[in-house]
């Protein structure tokens, strides 16, 4: 079935430090994908709409200055959290659309990303 | 903007009983309607779609039922489980391939044995 991977898994880093997570698409094409951020205990949000070979799509009050979103293949996009701060720490998870055994479209998502910054 | 609201935020019952989790969109326009499960510190597991050309669906012990008029949709979980202990999120989405997906705010679903 459709599978999708993230890279890293968790990670910490320093205030003020950049962090770059990957998400691919193992055994299919995306030529769009969603990044989402989960508070704990909240809901997923997504903040962003990637597209193979063009710019990223903000959700309303995103910065895409300070979270850049590259999607450079078809099986790869990635968000860059620059100037990381405390509040930014959060779950953030990918998704793309895609095809499983049986033919059940639909969207699958990563196992995401926990992001820690001290 | 494109809302979906979810009810109730902490639900639990008797293991054995039905758990009924309901939703309501904004989007007219939505026609693709997925339910998750996810545990903690895990991604959404997708349990159960509809879409907009279909009023109900069934899997087991799992059903959704979908409104387009009143642009209500609901998930039912019959026979629980200690298993299904869970957060549960509703979507909407315009499609499954290109649009994005709007999640409700969850409900925190407890079976007691």
């Amino acid at each position: 079935g459709a599978v999708v991977s993230q890279h890293p898994s968790r990670v910490i880093c320093k205030s003020g430090t950049s962090v770059k997570i990957e998400c691919r698409s193992l055994d299919f094409q995306a030529t769009t994908m969603f990044w989402y951020r989960q508070f704990p205990k909240q809901s997923l949000m997504l903040m962003a709409t990637s597209n193979e070979g063009s710019k990223a799509t903000y959700e309303q009050g995103v910065e895409k200055d300070k979270f850049l979103i590259n999607h450079a293949s078809l099986t790869l996009s990635t968000l860059t959290v620059t100037s990381a701060h405390p509040e930014d720490s959060s779950f953030y998870i990918c998704s793309a659309p895609g095809l499983a055994g049986g033919n059940q479209e639909t969207q699958y998502f990563g196992p995401g990303t926990r992001l820690l910054v001290l | 903007g494109e809302n979906v609201e979810q009810h109730p935020s902490t639900l639990s019952v008797q293991e054995g009983d039905s758990a009924v989790i309901k939703c309501t969109y904004s989007d007219s326009a939505s026609n693709y309607f997925p339910w998750y499960k996810q545990e903690l510190g895990k991604r959404p597991q997708l349990i159960i779609d509809i879409r907009s050309n279909v009023g109900e669906k069934k899997d087991q012990r799992i059903a959704v039922t979908l409104n387009k008029t009143a642009k209500h949709f609901s998930l039912h979980i019959t026979e629980t489980q200690p298993e299904d202990s869970a957060v549960y999120f509703c979507a909407a989405s315009r499609d499954w391939i290109a649009s994005k997906i709007i999640f409700g705010s969850g409900t925190r679903l407890s079976i007691r044995p």
